[in-house]
């Protein structure tokens, strides 16, 4: 089946440090999302991704569609320790009613004050 | 109120006991789904529901079971609980629309002793 590759699997930074990280796809993507979940809860939607290139920013988070469709990237600016979390990718193949998302495996970020 | 609420937050049990996890929604959406959430395994899709007559395995359906008493609610079950099925289990919603995402519940942390 489909699935997801999301890098790296952990980051250890310190506050006010950037942060990347991506998700890549076997399979071309209609729609990119990106989660963040906080110790105890669930993931809450960050940033929609619909276009191919489209590029979106929500505060210090600017997450980006890959123009080949299999890629996504999502970067923080300026880091504090409230980033800390795991941060999730999710893709629908093939979008609108008929398509489940499929996760990637997330992204553990630590922040060091 | 949560948009979606999950109960029990936290549960043990034993080995060969029966359990319902339960979720219920405010959102007025139509599809429910229910996931399990292992360290470094990300989200695993475990049955998933479009409407109150349609229901559908996930990737990880063995074990489980599942109930969609109506539009609003959406109960998981273990029959008989084994030990490698302690996890973190999340209830999500979205609407036909799925592009727009998913909303999750803060989680059931289930241990089986």
């Amino acid at each position: 089946g489909q699935q997801l590759n999301q890098s790296p699997q952990s980051m250890f930074i310190q506050e006010g440090e950037d942060v990347s990280m991506n998700c890549t796809s076997s399979s071309i993507f209609n729609t990119w999302l990106w989660y963040k979940q906080d110790p105890g809860e669930g993931p809450v939607l960050l940033i929609a991704l619909y276009k191919a290139g489209e590029l979106t920013s929500n505060g210090r988070l600017t997450a980006q569609f890959g123009i080949t469709r299999k890629d996504s990237f999502l970067n923080i600016s300026a880091s504090i320790p409230s980033d800390v979390g795991i941060y999730f990718c999710a893709g629908s193949a093939t979008g609108g009613s008929q398509g489940n998302l499929i996760f990637g495996k997330g992204t553990k970020l630590s922040v060091k004050p | 109120d949560a948009d979606v609420t999950q109960t029990p937050r936290n549960r043990i049990t034993k080995t060969g006991k029966r359990i319902m996890l339960e979720c219920s929604q405010t959102k007025g959406h139509d599809r429910m789904y229910w996931y399990r959430q292992d360290p470094g395994l990300g989200l695993q899709l475990i049955y998933y529901s479009f409407d109150v007559k349609d229901i559908n395995k996930g990737e990880i359906s063995d074990g489980y079971s599942v109930s969609r008493q109506a539009q609003a609610k959406f109960s998981l079950s273990l029959e008989s609980a084994i030990p490698n099925q302690t996890a973190l289990y999340f209830c999500a919603t979205s609407d036909f629309r799925v592009n727009y995402g998913y909303t999750f519940g803060s989680g059931t942390r289930l241990t089986v002793v």
